[in-house]
Order: structure tokens, then sequence, then C-alpha cells
């Protein structure tokens, strides 16, 4: 089955500790993204990806990195959590990235305390 | 740069009624346009887009659209909902950014509340 999944799709955390959210797509698809959901604002981009090896910050990106050294991977790091990203995060691909279309992950729900 | 403004943030609705929940967008080029469904506890879900073509376009679940240029709308409708239908809706715009990119913009989201 084609799809995007995400792992842990809970997780309560602690202020500073280093925490690691994975994302895994299955279609082959080149391009990759993380949004974060809060209420009243809709998702916003934190970081993407064009292909291997390459990313770049999307409009939030403060307080997280991306790596990208697999097609079908692509991790979002907290080096040191803080409160104000307590939030509802998703991973979406599409097959390269000029698609329209973006498929998304079950989402993992991050509370920083 | 584009927007979407999403008009309402919780539109109530009894079952079997039917409802819209509106969508304007801005954007000084051409642009596609999403609205995607968001079940309680789960990950987005395309409903339906536009590219091309018919204003009007047909979605999953009942659902249609109708893009609307000179007002920059997008509005979601449905002649009768379920309460099935309870959910967090998002529109989103799409356009090419300048790193080459399909770069999705989301409004703030509508819950629609269904009651029987």
């Amino acid at each position: 089955e084609a799809q995007v999944t995400q792992n842990p799709r809970y997780l309560i955390t602690v202020t500073g500790k280093k925490l690691t959210v994975t994302c895994s797509q299955n279609m082959n698809h080149e391009y990759m993204s993380w949004y974060r959901q809060d209420p009243g604002l809709g998702l916003r981009q934190i970081y993407y990806s064009m292909n291997v090896e390459v990313t770049d910050k999307g409009d939030v990106p403060e307080g997280y990195k991306v790596s990208r050294k697999e097609k079908r991977n692509f991790p979002l790091i907290l080096e040191s959590p803080s409160p104000n990203q307590t939030s509802l995060y998703f991973c979406a691909s599409s097959l390269v990235p000029s698609s329209y279309e973006q498929y998304f992950g079950p989402g993992t729900r991050l509370t920083v305390t | 740069a584009q927007s979407v403004t999403q008009l309402d943030s919780q539109v109530p609705v009894f079952e079997e009624a039917p409802v819209e929940l509106r969508c304007n967008y801005s954007s000084s080029v051409s642009v596609y346009l999403f609205w995607y469904v968001q079940y309680p506890n789960q990950g987005l879900q395309l409903l339906l887009k536009y590219l091309s073509g018919s204003t009007l376009v047909k979605g999953i679940n009942g659902f249609e659209a109708e893009f609307n240029k000179s007002q920059t709308s997008f509005h979601l409708r449905k002649p009768s909902v379920h309460i099935s239908d309870t959910a967090e809706y998002f529109c989103a715009v799409s356009s090419k950014f300048s790193g080459g990119y399909n770069k999705l913009i989301f409004g703030a989201g509508t819950r629609l509340a269904v009651h029987p």
C-alpha cells in the first residue's frame, strides 16, 4: 500500500531533550516536506527536500533540523525542544517537486513540557 | 505572495442540510486550488482539486467546489451532509515557487460539525 508513515504518533517530552520524528514514504517520491499544524493557523511548512541531500527552509524553520540521506526517509530533528514547539506535525511527499498533489502522513502529536 | 482565507472557523449544521465552506485566496500568478479534509485523529486527505478547465469540480463523498476567478474564491459545497462529514476542512493554493517546486499554502481551517 502506497503511504507515508510517521513515528511516533504521540510523544510527550521535556524541554531540552533531543528528539527525532521519523517519516518514510514507499512511493519513490522525490519531494518531501514537514508541516506543523496549530489551531487557527492551519499548516505551515517547516522544511522541505527536493531530493536526496537537497533540503531547504520553509516558513517556520527555527528550532528544527532535517536530513535526507535516503530518498524514502526524511526525519525531523528537534535538538532542544521548547514548549512553543508543542504542535501536530505532518510529513508529506510528492512524486516530483513540481507535482501539484501531496500525500500526507497520519501526523505526530508532540507535547513539550 | 499567496495567501488563503477561510472565512468561517466553525460551521455547525444539522444532518441532511446543505453546507458551504468559504475560501478566498490572493495571488498574483495562476494557482492550483485544493480542499483537504482531516477526520479526527487522522492525516489530511485530498477532497478535490482545481487545476484548469471547468470551474465546477467534483470530489469525493459528494462534495463539489466552484472556482471563481473574478472573486478569487473556491467555496466548497455539499447539498446534504452526514454525521460522518464532521471533520476539519482546509483550503489550499499551490503555485510554482521560485525554487522550482509547487508550494502549498493552507488556510486556517474550518471545523464542520454535523448534528443529528
